[in-house]
């Protein structure tokens, strides 16, 4: 058990819907990161919070957001939503210090089904 | 910019037979290398990690990993293959900058047969 808790574990959906998942990092760590992991594009980095500031974005659509909330819980909205973005969503969590070793706990992911 | 390159999308290996995952780096600085494993229906977990100390790495389960810098490589190997070793394997690089976020390699799924 990683200490990462992901909600939901899985959810089914229309297109043009939108959804929102949840993540509770493991105790103190003050950064969040989101991953979706499909079949074509492999695990992508979307966004990085830290101590619910943004950190850094990577290939996360326009309707896509992400924040990060006072006690450090994080959600992921996906609005708009496309057969395409029918995904695994990865939460990772970590300590960030001066000298990070970029080790990043997983939860067990939000599987997203997109019909 | 950081990236990783799983040479193998696939590796069949036979129970107690030697594995050997195979990753290309390509970075800039000296960078912070990780394999992570994903079991079916899992997360990911770190198998292992090199930031810079010694080159040849251990990590959990068995499983070790050799820094080569003239080679830009990290193999992952492990001398003898269990059933519970299959898995999908990432090889990962850590960004260099304030981020420190992840750059996953594309995976090498491990098929071990009895």
């Amino acid at each position: 058990d990683s200490g990462v808790t992901q909600t939901p574990k899985h959810l089914i959906t229309a297109t043009g819907q939108r959804v929102t998942l949840r993540c509770s990092p493991r105790s103190g760590d003050l950064s969040v990161y989101w991953y979706q992991q499909s079949l074509d594009q492999g695990l992508q980095f979307l966004i990085q919070y830290y101590n619910g500031e943004e950190r850094a974005k990577g290939n996360i659509l326009e309707r896509f957001s992400a924040q990060q909330f006072p006690d450090l819980h994080s959600e992921l909205n996906l609005s708009s939503l496309e057969l395409g973005d029918s995904a695994l969503y990865f939460c990772a969590s970590s300590v960030r210090t001066g000298k990070n070793t970029g080790e990043l706990f997983f939860g067990e992911g939000s599987r997203l089904t997109v019909l | 910019a950081q990236s990783v390159t799983q040479l193998d999308s696939h590796v069949s290996v036979s129970e107690g037979t030697p594995v050997l995952l195979r990753c290309n780096y390509s970075s800039s600085y000296s960078p912070s290398l990780f394999w992570y494993v994903q079991h079916p229906n899992k997360g990911l977990q770190l198998l292992l990690k090199y930031t810079s100390a010694a080159t040849l790495v251990k990590g959990i389960n068995g499983f070790e990993a050799e820094f080569k810098k003239s080679e830009t490589s990290f193999h992952l190997t492990k001398p003898s293959a269990h059933m519970s070793d299959a898995a999908e394997y990432f090889c990962v690089v850590s960004e260099m900058d304030s981020s420190y976020k992840l750059i996953f390699g594309s995976g090498t799924r491990l098929l071990v047969r009895p």
